[in-house]
């Protein structure tokens, strides 16, 4: 079963900043948030992932929380093409922990 | 670089066959892990290989069974088809090397079946 809950859907202005929300209250220390989406009809797509530190990258910003128990994936500037089904996912670093599992996601629809 | 591949896109089968999906996995990537996503759900772990063995299972009867080849492509075999299996089926590539690794995902094979 996935370690996370989200938000089912939540949608956001074209240009604005989308905050998608996680709860992972029982990551272990040495557990990896990570965050993908799927567009419509394809592959998930990484973004970016991180363990203890805020990340970003050309893509979006993740930051997690002192305690770990929730992150908030950013952003910045949302566009059409960003509406997918973004998922977040606690992954292990090594063996059998190291397998993404996947919920339901989050459905974010970026509207003009 | 090449990214992931899946052949063939599209699949229809009927209840009891079996079938054999592909997957090319991203260049210089050891790793493959096979997903099967039911519609409306998050993709689900069917099983991985790295260096041509089963390195990880889900919860998946024996029916599926898998193949690594020494050019780190894959196939996911299915037999005795049922309904419940029709599904987008994915492949995902990455490098272990020791730490975490990064997954790369095709664009999938829909299996339909009747």
């Amino acid at each position: 079963d996935a370690k996370t809950t989200q938000p089912t859907s939540m949608d956001c202005a074209e240009g604005r900043a989308a905050n998608l929300p996680c709860n992972h209250s029982t990551i272990s220390g040495n557990e990896y948030v990570y965050w993908y989406r799927q567009i419509h009809s394809q592959g998930p797509q990484y973004i970016i992932h991180g363990l203890k530190n805020n990340e970003t990258n050309e893509m979006a910003s993740l930051i997690i929380t002192e305690d770990r128990k929730s992150s908030t994936l950013i952003l910045p500037h949302a566009t059409l093409r960003d509406t997918a089904v973004y998922y977040c996912i606690v992954r292990g670093a090594t063996g059998a922990n190291s397998k993404l599992t996947f919920g339901k996601g989050i459905t974010l629809s970026v509207r003009p | 670089e090449t990214g992931v591949t899946q052949s063939p896109t599209h699949l229809i089968k009927t209840r009891g066959q079996q079938v054999t999906l592909r997957c090319s996995s991203q260049s210089g990537h050891n790793t493959v892990s096979w997903y099967q996503q039911a519609l409306g759900q998050g993709p689900q772990f069917i099983f991985q290989y790295y260096r041509e063995e089963e390195n990880g299972r889900g919860n998946f009867p024996p029916r599926f069974s898998g193949l690594q080849f020494p050019n780190y492509s894959s196939e996911l075999n299915v037999n005795a088809l049922e309904l419940d299996d029709s599904a987008l089926y994915l492949c995902a590539s990455s490098l272990v090397a020791g730490g975490i690794d990064e997954q790369f995902f095709g664009p999938g094979t829909r299996l339909t079946v009747l």
